[in-house]
């Protein structure tokens, strides 16, 4: 069966300084990868997605970026957190079929910004 | 522009009645819905979903009904139960230039408290 990892769980981290969160799935190839956002008392907010290895596309534009180094790796990454930047990150993946498709989500990480 | 949208911030249900979820939207691209659950710090959990082809798709205790004419669709919970006490997100995706990509679009999200 397939799963998803996702850390760390939380993170504080102050402003200005970098972030690298990673996700990997397990159990499947060539999946879609996402990240996805929610603020405080928001709903889920699509951030990145890829197709396949290095290949990236931004859905809003912000603060971070993501790679994708390998088929079941996916990192969303700063060079300087902003507050704005706090929320819970979920990272998730769905079957590379094209359509119809669920996805489904790590355990997210919380990342407060201070 | 939210094309997905929960009007419900929060819902309250006894035990053993039926939860009605609801959920509209405003891209008539979306072809397909879903809906999640999720519970504090952790990631959404998938519960159902339904193509625009049907209108009605159930799993148990839970059934989706779509309404393409309204944009509209709701999950029942049927029996409700303490345990379904959790936030609801509807989500939606749609064909896209070729590949939907699997992307979805979700709503606010809806907290359902079951009492017993």
């Amino acid at each position: 069966s397939q799963t998803i990892h996702q850390w760390p769980a939380t993170l504080v981290q102050p402003v200005g300084s970098p972030l690298s969160l990673e996700c990997t799935v397990e159990g499947t190839s060539n999946p879609n990868l996402y990240w996805y956002r929610q603020a405080a008392g928001r709903g889920l907010q699509l951030l990145f997605y890829s197709v396949g290895i290095g290949q990236i596309s931004s859905e809003v534009p912000q603060n971070l970026s993501a790679s994708r180094p390998q088929d079941r790796q996916f990192i969303l990454s700063s060079k300087k957190l902003l507050l704005s930047d706090s929320g819970f990150y979920l990272c998730a993946w769905s079957l590379n079929r094209g359509r119809n498709t669920e996805a489904f989500f790590g355990q997210g990480t919380r990342l407060t910004v201070v | 522009d939210q094309q997905v949208k929960q009007n419900s911030p929060s819902l309250s249900v006894q035990e053993g009645r039926i939860s009605i979820l609801n959920c509209d939207y405003t891209n008539s691209m979306f072809d397909y819905f879903l809906w999640y659950k999720k519970y504090p710090a952790e990631g959404p959990t998938f519960l159902i979903s339904i193509s625009s082809i049907k209108d009605k798709n159930e799993d148990g205790r839970f059934t989706v009904f779509l309404n393409k004419s309204a944009k509209h669709l709701s999950l029942h919970i049927v029996p409700s139960q303490p345990g379904d006490s959790a936030v609801y997100f509807c989500a939606a995706s749609g064909w896209a230039g070729g590949t939907s990509y699997g992307k979805l679009t979700f709503g606010q999200g809806t907290i359902l408290t079951v009492h017993p």
